[in-house]
């Protein structure tokens, strides 16, 4: 089944340790986004990349990184985590980085203690 | 700055209408999206209006009016699996999506 997939679905980490969040899409989409959701806020974009190879930063960037080594894969890195960084994660894809559908993943909660 | 504003959350009868409104000012306009999130699950897309007016998709239709920085989704004929929130989201002019905090709608038998 097309679309994308998120690992882990839930993880409890402990503060200063280094965690990344996996996100696999099959659609050859070209943009690929992460995005925090936290309780009485709107989903705010951590980064995005428009292509493989290219990287940006959104809205709350620090204390994460990403990479796009190829077009299905775009992982985020905490590399030593805070626990403010305890949130709900999600990852999506477009086709392009334009005004197209942005797709999401199922969600990974993480939990910093 | 940028703000997107709209009802926490609304409570709404099985079969009625119930309309939620999204307000917004942003750098820039590319697009009005709506989107449905149930609980403990992904977003996914209802709606995109770019022009003004009303956009019908069955149940759910969606308008904008871009001088006055206001759109609404429309939802007719409920059902309890309407249930959820539903999100207003901008594109700004970095084509960046700017989220509203979500409205919860809660129908009730």
């Amino acid at each position: 089944i097309a679309g994308i997939t998120q690992a882990p679905t839930s993880q409890i980490l402990a503060a200063g340790r280094r965690m990344t969040l996996r996100c696999t899409q099959d659609m050859r989409h070209n943009a690929m986004y992460w995005y925090r959701q936290d309780l009485g806020l709107g989903l705010r974009l951590i980064h995005y990349s428009n292509t493989a190879g290219t990287t940006g930063k959104g809205e709350v960037p620090d204390g994460y990184s990403v990479s796009r080594a190829n077009t299905d894969d775009f992982p985020l890195t905490l590399a030593s985590a805070v626990p403010s960084q305890t949130s709900v994660y999600f990852c999506a894809s477009s086709e392009r980085e334009s005004t197209d559908t942005q797709y999401f993943g199922p969600g990974t909660r993480l939990t910093v203690l | 700055g940028q703000n997107i504003d709209q009802p926490t959350e609304m409570t709404a009868t099985e079969g009625a209408i119930v309309q939620i409104n999204c307000t917004y000012q942003t750098s820039g306009f590319n697009g009005l999206f709506w989107y449905q999130q149930h609980a403990g699950e992904a977003p996914t897309f209802l709606s995109y209006n770019v022009l003004d007016g009303l956009e019908e998709k069955g149940r759910f239709s969606s308008f904008l009016s871009r001088s006055n920085g206001y759109s609404y989704l429309l939802l007719k004929e409920l059902q309890m699996k309407d249930s959820a929130s539903y999100l207003c989201a901008v594109m700004d002019s970095n084509y960046q999506l700017i989220w509203g905090a979500g409205t919860k709608l809660i129908i009730k038998p």
